[in-house]
C-alpha cells in the first residue's frame, strides 16, 4: 500500500529552527508537496519538490531525497504565527495526491 | 478575487437525509477535487474531475456522488447520510491535474446525527 509518515506533533521555541520530516512509500513519484494548515482553516501551499535537493523560499526550505523516500521541511526564525499543522503529500504515478496525517507544530515563546 | 468558495460553512444533518455541498471556483481551473479530513488521518480524496464533463472516483467514494456540468461548479452529494460521514469536507482546484499547486476552499464541517 501507499503511505506517508510524519510526526504527529512537534514543539519548538520562537526564534529557533525546526525540521519536520516526511517519509513516503508510493507507487511511482511525481512530486512532493508541503502545505500549511492553521486550525479551522484551509490548507495553503508552501513548497513543491520533484528533483533531489533543497528548495529555499524565505524562512522555509524543503528537501527531497527520492532514493530514500524522504523529505523535510525546515522552518527558520520561528514566529508564533507558524503554529499550525504541516501536511506532506506525494503525487503518485497516477498523479493522485497521497496525504500524510500532518504534523502539528506548537511554538512556545 | 473570490477564488474557491464552499457552502455551507457548517451543517448538522439527520442520518438518512440527503445533502449537497456546493463548491464554486472563479479561477477557470480545469481540475477540481473533494477531500474529507478526519482527525488523525490525512486528507482523503473522495471524487475528482480533471475537466468539465468528466469525473472520477478517489480513495473513499462510497456514499458520495459528484457532477461537473461546467468548469466552475463541482457539487458533492450525500444521498443518504450516515454518522461515519461526519467530517470536514474540502473542495480544491488546480489549473490542470498535473499542476504543482492546489487551492482549497474554506471547508464544510458536516455533522451527521
Amino acid at each position: 500500500g501507499q503511505n506517508i509518515d510524519q510526526p504527529t506533533e512537534m514543539t519548538a521555541t520562537e526564534g529557533a529552527i525546526v525540521q519536520i520530516n516526511c517519509t513516503y512509500q508510493t507507487s511511482g513519484f511525481n512530486g512532493l508537496f508541503w502545505y500549511q494548515q492553521h486550525a479551522g482553516e484551509a490548507p495553503t501551499f508552501l513548497s513543491y519538490n520533484v528533483l533531489d535537493g533543497l528548495e529555499e523560499k524565505g524562512r522555509f526550505s524543503s528537501f527531497l531525497s527520492r532514493s530514500k523516500g524522504y523529505s523535510y521541511l525546515l522552518l527558520k526564525e520561528l514566529q508564533m504565527k507558524d503554529s499550525a499543522s504541516y501536511l506532506c503529500a506525494v503525487r503518485d504515478g497516477n498523479y493522485q495526491l497521497i496525504w500524510g496525517a500532518g504534523t502539528k507544530l506548537i511554538i512556545k515563546p | 478575487t473570490a477564488g474557491i468558495t464552499q457552502a455551507p460553512t457548517s451543517q448538522i444533518l439527520a442520518a438518512g437525509r440527503s445533502m449537497t455541498l456546493r463548491c464554486t471556483q472563479d479561477m477557470r481551473h480545469n481540475a477540481m477535487y473533494w477531500y474529507r479530513q478526519d482527525l488523525g488521518l490525512g486528507l482523503r480524496l473522495i471524487h475528482y474531475s480533471n475537466t468539465a464533463g468528466t469525473t472520477g472516483k478517489g480513495e473513499v467514494p462510497d456514499g458520495y456522488s459528484v457532477s461537473r456540468a461546467n468548469t466552475d461548479d463541482f457539487p458533492l452529494t450525500l444521498a443518504s447520510a450516515v454518522p461515519s460521514q461526519t467530517s470536514v469536507y474540502f473542495c480544491a482546484s488546480s489549473p490542470t491535474d498535473t499542476n504543482t499547486e492546489a487551492f482549497f476552499g474554506q471547508g464544510t464541517r458536516l455533522t451527521v446525527v
